[in-house]
């Protein structure tokens, strides 16, 4: 059975900082990895997708690495704003159904 | 291009009684998950919807059933609702045709079911 882990499980940084979330994972038999954020009471907004024969994927101020030999992935967020304040979750994808860890809550203090 | 729509936002049910939630995914999408999501358990796979099929079940009580139909609408049902059961009720489609890009997940803003 999969499992998934995210650290930290909170994080408060001062804006304009670097940051990265860990993921890791217990069953590297994956499809994809994709990684989420979700602002309080809302659904998931998909950020990312990793296939699993890439190492890295990127979006603006975002990358994602994933190691599926090691069952890690990380997200890196440069320059970090406000608006990114949400809580942050990794999902392995086996077959078509997500797993997913407890996230990360992410404040960014103007 | 319209995004997963869930229907209704908000519910209030008391216990015993049974509820309907509805997704409606992504155009050209077909295949749809559900997922439960609350404070202690975070998110939990429900199951998941192709072409008209259940192709995956997670492990939750048999209260919890769903269907979809012809036009890749799906609807979850829960009959005998219990004060455990109030949660945020997610839907995910993606494409499901198996290629390595049609298994991203875009999801709807929840339902939010409260039992009382």
């Amino acid at each position: 059975k999969q499992e998934v882990t995210q650290i930290p499980a909170a994080l408060s940084v001062p804006e304009g900082e670097n940051l990265v979330l860990n993921c890791s994972f217990t069953d590297s038999a994956i499809y994809n990895l994709q990684w989420f954020r979700q602002d309080p009471g809302k659904g998931l907004t998909s950020l990312l997708l990793i296939q699993s024969s890439q190492r890295e994927q990127t979006s603006g101020r975002l990358n994602a690495s994933l190691d599926k030999s090691s069952g890690r992935s990380t997200l890196y967020i440069a320059a970090s704003q406000p608006g990114d304040s949400a809580t942050y979750l990794c999902a392995p994808l086996p077959s078509y159904q997500l797993t997913f860890g407890k996230g990360t809550k992410l404040s960014v203090i103007p | 291009k319209a995004g997963v729509t869930q229907t209704p936002r908000y519910l209030i049910k008391t216990r015993g009684q049974q509820v309907t939630l509805s997704c409606s995914p992504i155009s050209g999408h077909r295949s749809v998950s559900w997922y439960q999501q609350t404070p202690g358990q975070g998110l939990q796979f429900l199951f998941e919807y192709f072409s008209e099929t259940q192709r995956n079940k997670g492990n939750f009580p048999g209260r919890f059933s769903g269907r979809q139909f012809s036009n890749s609408r799906s609807e979850m049902n829960v009959s005998t609702l219990e004060l455990g059961d109030s949660a945020l009720y997610l839907c995910a489609s993606s494409q499901g045709t198996g290629g390595s890009l049609d298994t991203e997940a875009f999801f709807g803003q929840g339902t939010r079911l409260t039992v009382v």
